[in-house]
């Protein structure tokens, strides 16, 4: 069956510290990955996508994402990330060519101190 | 503004109590999905829906239904027979296969 797993459960931060959030996934076929990001109060968005070519996807608000086929992985950076970037982060991974039935990691909270 | 609206945001019930959150969307999406979310479990499929008139159940349907009489509406029953029905439920939709999902706000359902 396929799986999400990403490595931290919670991660605290000073600002402008750098940021990586592993994520792999276990699926012998090809892939489309996602994160997907949840604000305090807010709904589930997502903030950037991988499903074919240049494996480092860059996203919203100075994220990006680098797939390693290798390696199974699909981990979240952000060189400098700032307060508002506390937030529940989601890797999620769907089979290509196959319905849309992403499955889900667990989450990482990430809280950034001023 | 198009989006997807799920109500009610709380819910309290009590054991054996039948269910229904609601959820609309006005994106014109073919696909609904009901995901439900636990502390450190991240998010879990319940059942999706292609089409009107036709679902399939996720990987944690036991204990609940739904229908989809309505391209725009995909409501959920939790049923007494959900033995932990306490929990965060999260509405979906996109537009096609592959497509990004969009979220609704979510139903907290909490029995009592």
């Amino acid at each position: 069956a396929q799986s999400v797993s990403q490595h931290n459960h919670h991660v605290i931060l000073s600002e402008a510290a750098s940021l990586e959030l592993g994520c792999n996934y276990s699926y012998g076929g090809t892939v489309n990955l996602f994160w997907y990001v949840q604000y305090p109060g807010q709904h589930l968005q997502l903030l950037l996508k991988y499903f074919s070519g240049d494996p480092l996807v860059k996203g919203i608000k100075g994220f990006e994402a680098e797939f390693i086929k290798s390696k199974f992985s699909f981990n979240l950076r952000k060189p400098s990330v700032q307060w508002s970037d506390t937030a529940e982060y989601f890797c999620a991974v769907t089979p290509s060519g196959g319905y849309n039935k992403l499955i889900f990691g667990a989450g990482t909270r990430l809280a950034v101190h001023p | 503004d198009g989006g997807i609206t799920q109500s009610p945001k709380y819910l309290f019930r009590k054991e054996g109590q039948n269910v229904t959150l609601s959820c609309e969307q006005n994106l014109n999406h073919d696909a609904m999905y009901w995901y439900r979310q636990d502390p450190g479990q991240g998010l879990r499929l319940i059942y999706y829906s292609q089409i009107v008139n036709d679902f399939q159940k996720g990987d944690i349907a036991e204990g609940y239904s739904v229908s989809r009489e309505k391209k725009e509406s995909f409501p959920l029953t939790v049923t007494s027979a959900q033995k932990n029905p306490t929990a965060f439920y999260l509405c979906a939709s996109s537009i096609a296969q592959h497509g990004e999902l969009f979220f609704g706000e979510g139903s907290r359902l909490t029995v009592l």
